[in-house]
């Protein structure tokens, strides 16, 4: 069964710093991997998604991430953080096919920015 | 277009009880999906619908129910509540056939407490 690691329950940093969080995923194929914020009282925003192809993911808001196949990662960075950023961050690997695909979160990553 | 609303947004209810919880898809939506949220964990995928059959079940017993509408409308319903059902209800809606693939669109939820 797939799973998601999310080693930082809580991270702070200030304004302007670069950031990253991790994720580490488990899973038997090719993963699909997906990242997504939750502001308080928002639903789940998608911020990305890796597929295949090129490792490296653009996403919204200036955020990217990296897959790394031979250390199970997909770590979420942006080059400067914005107070805006503040939220919670949630990894998630997709499984199975089509309409019955499903996706597993971890457990996500609260974000603080300091001004 | 409107984006995905859930009602309602808290509830309270005892142990044993029934409760429904409603979503409205964003429109043309055929796949809604229903995750439970407990604090400080991330969203635990309960099952999704497309074009009003469930298509996909996780790890949730079978008093957790649910149906879709063709108006794109859904509802989660929980018989025999238990104070572990206490937590924040997501339904999000995508279009397609990627299920859980497809960019989903979340709601703000509904936060259910059991006493």
């Amino acid at each position: 069964a797939q799973s998601v690691t999310q080693p930082d329950i809580h991270i702070t940093v200030s304004e302007g710093a670069s950031l990253e969080l991790r994720c580490n995923y488990s899973y038997g194929a090719t993963p699909y991997l997906f990242w997504y914020v939750q502001s308080p009282g928002q639903g789940l925003q998608l911020l990305l998604k890796y597929f295949s192809g090129d490792t490296l993911v653009q996403g919204i808001k200036g955020f990217e991430a990296e897959f790394k196949r031979s250390q199970s990662s997909f770590n979420l960075r942006k080059p400067s953080v914005h107070w805006s950023d503040a939220a919670e961050y949630f990894c998630a690997v997709g499984a199975g096919t089509g309409t019955a695909s499903k996706l597993t979160f971890g457990t996500g990553t609260r974000l603080q920015v300091t001004l | 277009e409107t984006g995905v609303t859930q009602s309602p947004t808290h509830l309270i209810k005892t142990r044993g009880q029934q409760v429904t919880l409603r979503c409205s898809s964003q429109s043309g939506h055929n796949t809604v999906s229903w995750y439970q949220q407990a604090l400080g964990q991330g969203p635990q995928f309960i099952f999704q619908y497309y074009r009003e059959e469930e298509n996909g079940r996780g790890n949730f017993p079978p008093r957790f129910s649910g149906l879709q509408f063709p108006n794109y409308s859904s509802e989660l319903n929980v018989n025999a509540l238990e104070l572990d059902d206490s937590a924040l209800y997501l339904c999000a809606s995508s279009l397609g056939t990627g299920g859980a693939y497809n960019e989903q669109f979340f709601g703000p939820g509904t936060r259910l407490t059991v006493l």
